[in-house]
């Protein structure tokens, strides 16, 4: 069964600085999908960023990049220039294809704090 | 477009009472899924369904039914509430994977607690 580590419950950035929240999986299929949701204290589960399995080049959107490591089954989150809106937890999910395999497994979160 | 909608935001119930969790959506997906999410332990699945008609087991069904008899809705029916069944509730669908578009879209959440 496939299964999805963030090792970090909480991390703290600096506003305005970097910071990385790391992912990795577990599986034996070769195609696949990985995200990283935000949940901020409204509770709304929000897409930050996807990326296919096949696809070579880390997925990136604006402030949101993904360091893809498939041999190794890595998938970390760098967000710069964080700002005070980033704070909230973050999850790392897994999706495979078709039947059961298309059901996103999570891990267990990341809760990021930014620092004024 | 609503996008996924969930009702009730709020429940509380007692212990052996019955409920039932709604969940529409109005984007036409194929794929609808409810999860639990509790602290500490991420999202978990419940129950899926891959279409009207067909609806399967995820990695904690027990105390849990749910139905799919058309393409929008998806409701989850708690059939005797027990206090480990306090948690937040998220709904959420997809188009299936062969339309090439793997986003899932989540609802607001239920939050149910059981005294």
């Amino acid at each position: 069964a496939q299964t999805v580590t963030q090792s970090q419950p909480e991390m703290s950035v600096q506003e305005a600085e970097t910071v990385t929240l790391s992912c990795t999986y577990d599986t034996s299929e070769s195609d696949y999908y990985l995200f990283w949701y935000k949940q901020p204290p409204s509770r709304q589960m929000i897409l930050v960023i996807r990326q296919e399995a096949y696809k070579q080049q880390n997925a990136t959107e604006n402030r949101f990049s993904v360091n893809f490591q498939k041999a190794a089954k890595s998938f970390s989150l760098k967000i710069s220039d964080s700002q005070l809106g980033d704070a909230a937890m973050y999850f790392c999910a897994y999706r495979g294809y078709g039947g059961s395999q298309g059901n996103l497994i999570f891990g267990k979160g990341t809760k990021l704090s930014v620092k004024p | 477009n609503a996008g996924v909608t969930q009702t009730p935001k709020f429940q509380v119930l007692k212990t052996g009472q019955s409920m039932t969790l709604q969940c529409a959506q109005d984007m036409n997906h194929e794929y609808m899924s409810w999860y639990r999410q509790d602290p500490g332990m991420g999202l978990r699945l419940i129950h899926y369904s891959v279409g009207a008609g067909i609806t399967d087991q995820g990695e904690v069904p027990n105390g849990y039914n749910v139905s799919r008899s058309t393409t929008e809705d998806f409701p989850l029916r708690l059939l005797s509430a027990a206090p480990s069944q306090t948690s937040v509730y998220f709904c959420a669908s997809s188009y299936g994977l062969t339309s090439g578009a793997y986003e899932q879209y989540f609802g607001p959440g239920t939050r149910l607690t059981v005294t």
